[in-house]
């Protein structure tokens, strides 16, 4: 089984502070970890993804995320957000044979000017 | 540019209808899925398809059926629909090079559906 928590609903950042969304796992062997962005009546795209390797995965748009095994955590972060971060961000778990995607709730991300 | 259409942005259909969403993709995937969104449920699974004329049930099958006669093409059928499908419907694919898991999904713009 694979299951992802992201526990905050929404994520509340003014602009140019850091921006962090959270994300918590659990599976069955050893994860590959995705983070998607989900803009207003949109599909989602995808900004990074974990396999292997480096701990730390840089992505799309100045977002990077942290794999941490120990705490089970790949948390999305930005250095300084920007108002046209504003979205709805998604978590999603997959591991090796498994052709599904376990997807988070999702956090709402509102970055005030 | 690799590229997810979805037949329809707004679709409005009477209870009992049968609805067709209609999923296309432009990057010769081998996996195609159908995932329904509703607020503070994220993602669910309704369907995906692996090959041409393969299907597996994901996780909120029922009250749906799926097409998939050609490779770029996949189709979300609501036989007889009902208000509690009215929600937003996302198509994706997905490549199986290197190993199906490793690989991001694509996903469309999304279909919302309203059932009256």
């Amino acid at each position: 089984a694979q299951s992802v928590a992201q526990p905050e609903d929404q994520v509340n950042v003014a602009e140019g502070n850091p921006l962090t969304v959270k994300c918590t796992y659990s599976v069955s062997g050893n994860p590959y970890l995705f983070w998607y962005v989900q803009y207003p009546n949109r599909g989602l795209q995808f900004l990074l993804k974990y396999i292997t390797g480096d701990n730390l995965v840089k992505g799309s748009y100045g977002f990077e995320a942290e794999f941490n095994k120990s705490q089970t955590s790949f948390h999305l972060k930005k250095p300084s957000a920007l108002v046209s971060d504003s979205a709805l961000y998604f978590c999603a778990v997959s591991f090796h044979g498994n052709n599904r995607l376990a997807f988070g709730k999702g956090n709402q991300v509102v970055v005030i000017p | 540019d690799v590229k997810v259409t979805q037949s329809s942005r707004y679709l409005v259909k009477r209870t009992g209808e049968k609805v067709f969403l209609e999923c296309v993709q432009d990057m010769d995937h081998e996996n195609m899925f159908w995932y329904r969104q509703d607020p503070g449920l994220g993602l669910r699974l309704i369907y995906f398809s692996y090959d041409v004329k393969m299907k597996e049930k994901g996780d909120i099958p029922e009250g749906y059926s799926v097409s998939r006669e050609k490779k770029e093409r996949f189709s979300l059928i609501l036989e007889s629909a009902s208000t509690n499908q009215t929600s937003m419907y996302l198509c994706a694919s997905r490549s199986s090079g290197q190993g199906t898991s490793l690989n991001e999904q694509f996903f469309g713009p999304g279909t919302r559906l309203t059932v009256l």
